[in-house]
């Protein structure tokens, strides 16, 4: 079945580093993908998409590129802030009506 | 604004004691969901539903009900709470564009319920 699969946290990184969290998938056709950012004591909110290959998502200086060769959705910020600190969950809708997420990946930024 | 209310936001009940938590949208979107979320696991579908008068399972359905008798609201009942049950609970909505569902989900604030 359809499955998506992100690296474990929590990931700590010092202001303004790089970031990367990894997002792979599983998926039958050709799915779109999303990254959401759940911040504390939140609902998860959309953070950037891509509906299909080699699309780019970004949005609040985050990107994330439609890999289909490598069934992959990286998430990357060049230069991170402490209000970045939250949980980025990667997730597919693979053309049916159901979005699956990946368990999520907690990120701390110290300043 | 557009949102997604849930309510209540925090709650501690019995074994047993039957609960509803309600889950409200203003966006007119055919599309809702409840998903429970829990260390490690991420997010869980537990039901959906495409419309009103349609509801379906997601992948952990036991021991919840859902309704939609209306477009906008999309409760979750729980008959019959026992502590495995204890986990954050997100109502989410999204719209279906042409018979297909590939837009962003619009997620509430969380219910974080304690089952003791």
């Amino acid at each position: 079945g359809n499955s998506v699969t992100q690296m474990e946290g929590p990931v700590t990184l010092s202001e303004e580093a790089f970031l990367t969290i990894n997002c792979t998938y599983t998926a039958t056709g050709y799915p779109s993908l999303f990254w959401y950012v759940q911040y504390p004591g939140e609902g998860l909110q959309l953070l950037l998409k891509a509906t299909k290959a080699d699309d780019k998502g970004s949005n609040k200086g985050f990107e994330a590129t439609y890999r289909k060769e490598t069934t992959s959705f990286h998430l990357e910020k060049g230069s991170v802030q402490v209000s970045d600190s939250a949980v980025y969950f990667c997730a597919l809708i693979d053309g049916g009506f159901k979005t699956i997420f990946g368990a999520g990946t907690r990120l701390f930024v110290k300043a | 604004e557009a949102q997604v209310t849930q309510n209540p936001r925090y709650l501690i009940t019995v074994t047993g004691k039957k609960l509803t938590v309600t889950c409200s949208q203003n966006m007119n979107h055919e599309y809702m969901s409840w998903y429970r979320q829990d260390p490690g696991l991420g997010l869980r579908q537990i039901y959906y539903s495409m419309n009103v008068e349609v509801t379906d399972k997601g992948d952990v359905p036991e021991g919840y009900k859902v309704s939609r008798k209306e477009k906008r609201n999309f409760p979750l009942i729980l008959e019959s709470p026992s502590p495995n049950q204890t986990s954050l609970y997100f109502c989410a909505s999204s719209l279906i564009t042409q018979g297909e569902m590939n837009t962003e989900a619009f997620f509430g604030q969380g219910t974080r319920l304690t089952v003791v």
